[in-house]
């Protein structure tokens, strides 16, 4: 299993809303990604994970609250969003971090309303 | 601090045609990648260059490497529709393999 999966697939949220994006791996990796990529941009790097741990927070705003409670599982908490937060989320893996080979998920993309 | 110049932004061109997206870094680097990504779709790996005069070839596309002039191209024979998409290249940094993107070249081909 090769695969990157990223759930749902779409989510429309409220500003004062809050809900959970989905990030699963069955690649034995220990590093996972999250990103962020707004419309006809290239993807920006929010958080590190490795071995289960936060390794990288790239400054992003705390009504983003990423979790990983096992190492084949990522997730974001969303609260509080902005409209401007709506984009395509990127959730990616490697085997260790750091590590040249990252594999990509399919990607969520959210609007907030 | 390491920055990747793509270009050009945007590319329309004719099916049959050929061109050439450009991609610069700023700093030396151990590995480039190239990635399409297709309108809410997410990143799909096309290459990935390693060594000074890297070439890599799949189908219509082909995508160099010269590091003494930190210059990636990636060259489009023939152009068809269903290459249309954007394309991104990316440079990893050496310090921590932290991917910096270019900013992306928009492709239309037009039949």
């Amino acid at each position: 299993d090769t695969e990157v999966t990223q759930t749902p697939k779409h989510l429309v949220m409220g500003m004062t809303n809050k809900k959970s994006l989905k990030c699963e791996q069955h690649m034995g990796h220990r590093a996972m990604y999250w990103y962020k990529q707004k419309a006809k941009k290239p993807p920006e790097l929010m958080f590190v994970y490795s071995y289960e741990k936060l390794s990288i927070n790239e400054s992003v705003p705390s009504r983003f609250s990423p979790e990983c409670p096992n190492s084949s599982l990522l997730n974001l908490h969303l609260h509080a969003l902005q409209p401007e937060d709506s984009a395509l989320y990127l959730c990616a893996s490697s085997q260790v971090y750091p590590s040249y080979e990252q594999y990509f998920g399919p990607g969520t993309r959210l609007t907030v309303t | 601090e390491l920055k990747v110049e793509q270009n050009p932004l945007f590319l329309s061109m004719q099916e049959g045609k050929n061109y050439t997206i450009y991609c610069n870094y700023s700093t030396t680097s151990d590995r480039l990648y190239w990635y399409r990504q297709d309108p809410g779709k997410s990143l799909e790996s096309l290459f990935v260059l390693l060594s000074n005069g890297a070439v890599k070839q799949e189908g219509r596309l082909m995508a160099s490497l010269d590091t003494k002039a930190r210059l990636s191209t990636l060259h489009i024979t023939a152009a068809v529709h269903d290459l249309s998409a954007t394309y991104f290249c990316a440079v990893a940094m050496d310090s921590n393999y932290q991917l910096i993107w270019g900013a992306g070249t928009k492709l239309i081909i037009k039949p």
